[in-house]
């Protein structure tokens, strides 16, 4: 079974640009998760989603920052414009909340690099 | 609120030596607990986990027991490979939630 499918995987842009990251959960999954990970920060939980309604997107940093999920099977996290401090590898995770077991399942991650 | 507190890193350690990595929380209620790792260039996956008091989670050679008297869960593994670097984090869900707490990540470093 495919797992989550993040693209792109590697994303370099300049400062002020917009930038969109995708995400495919797995097939089943009614829950999505989109995680920034930094040296700083560490891992960052920015907003999720329960049967594709936005549930908590309390840790957005900022209105630059927006996130979508039009159908259970597709998620995209934008960003515009972008800035320097939004470089990090940005993660998303799928999970099946019914069952309430706390395992989520992550993709392979983003990394954006914005000079 | 809740949260999750984790040694800092990193640990450097030679092959077969013992690990062990302290993990406590805070939250109310009776929280399940988890163990994910995270390999170079790799997303998180689950470790193990313990959803209630005395339990204990194995995988892979490691092991945590859900301590609720000491509310901690602390990982070990008695003789780690050089395949075991990589990122730990311990985290919580509350009952009925659906949102994991995590700490902030112990980068474990073996050196063959």
């Amino acid at each position: 079974d495919a797992g989550v499918i993040q693209s792109p995987r590697h994303e370099v842009t300049e400062m002020g640009q917009e930038v969109t990251l995708r995400c495919k959960p797995i097939s089943g999954h009614n829950s999505l998760f989109w995680y920034r990970q930094t040296m700083m920060r560490g891992l960052e939980l920015l907003i999720y989603f329960n049967n594709n309604v936005p549930i908590d997107d309390s840790g957005m940093p900022e209105d630059r920052f927006s996130a979508k999920m039009p159908n259970a099977s597709f998620s995209t996290l934008k960003i515009q414009p972008s800035e320097p401090r939004d470089s990090a590898v940005y993660f998303c995770a799928s999970s099946f909340s019914g069952r309430g077991t706390g395992e989520l399942f992550f993709g392979e991650g983003s990394r954006l690099t914005v000079l | 609120g809740d949260s999750v507190t984790q040694m800092e890193g990193p640990v450097t350690l030679s092959e077969e030596a013992f690990l062990t990595i302290n993990c406590t929380y805070t939250a109310t209620g009776y929280p399940s607990l988890f163990w994910y790792v995270q390999y170079p260039g790799e997303g998180l996956q689950l470790l193990l986990k313990a959803t209630k008091a005395d339990d204990k989670g194995s995988n892979k050679g490691f092991e945590a027991t859900y301590r609720k008297e000491t509310t901690s869960f602390h990982l070990e593994k008695g003789s780690v490979q050089v395949s075991d670097s990589a990122v730990y984090f311990c985290a919580l869900l509350k009952a009925a939630g659906n949102k994991l707490t995590f700490g902030g990540g112990t980068r474990v470093l073996v050196k063959p």
